[in-house]
């Protein structure tokens, strides 16, 4: 089993939908939890970084991480079609850095 | 501020050849990690390199890869005697210090032929 599970779609929606992403994971000791994205023949960027359970918000981003269920998601709110890419979710049980261990990424696609 | 460099972006090699990787950090920052990304899988860590010194090498195959970080320069990641089986994205990101975000270069894509 992979420490992190993640369903590398694809993923196709209409502009303006809600995109949910997720991630699952078998490493209790993740802390630190993160997404990127990564666009076609680039390096990936950070997106969202949190810590512990909860939620973080950044304009149309939601991160949600559920701990006791080792379950990770990145919400898109009113998706346009810039967002269209790969999202990779990561985490680590330091503070990021080397161990940080990566899903393998769900391509989205979204529609105009 | 320029991010990270990588180059060249792309490469090709026959089988046997040496294959030299570069990577030149963000301005400040001196901590570089190098991943490997095959198609349909995410980001495996190779090495994390301080100036000078190898902090953690796990993720490298024990033969034929090499990565160094000088005092003065970028940071190369060798392969010798490619193989096949060495075809993919290599990224290169960088951080200020071990505990802060890593930002990536555009990657340098590897051909074995």
């Amino acid at each position: 089993q992979k420490e992190v599970e993640q369903d590398p779609g694809p993923l196709s929606v209409p502009e303006g939908a809600i995109v949910s992403l997720n991630c699952t994971y078998s490493n209790s000791a993740f802390q630190y939890f993160m997404w990127y994205r990564q666009y076609s023949r680039k390096g990936p960027e950070l997106l969202m970084y949190t810590y512990s359970s909860g939620n973080k918000e950044d304009g149309r981003f939601t991160a949600q991480v559920d701990k006791s269920s080792k379950y990770i998601s990145l919400f898109i709110r009113d998706s346009q079609p810039s967002d269209s890419a790969t999202y990779l979710c990561a985490m680590s049980a330091d503070t990021g850095g080397f161990k940080t261990i990566f899903g393998a990424g769900t391509r989205l696609f979204v529609k105009a | 501020n320029a991010g990270v460099m990588q180059n060249p972006r792309h490469l090709v090699r026959r089988r046997g050849q040496e294959a030299r990787l570069r990577c030149s950090p963000m301005k400040g920052h001196s901590h570089v990690y190098w991943y490997r990304q095959l198609p349909e899988e995410g980001l495996k860590f190779m090495v994390y390199l301080q100036k000078e010194n190898i902090i953690d090498e796990s993720g490298m195959p024990k033969e034929r890869f090499s990565a160094e970080f000088p005092k003065e320069g970028p940071s190369i990641l060798r392969i010798q005697q490619v193989v096949r089986g060495d075809s993919a994205a290599y990224f290169c990101a960088s951080s200020r210090a071990a505990q802060e975000t890593q930002y990536f270069g555009p990657g340098t894509r590897l051909l074995v032929l």
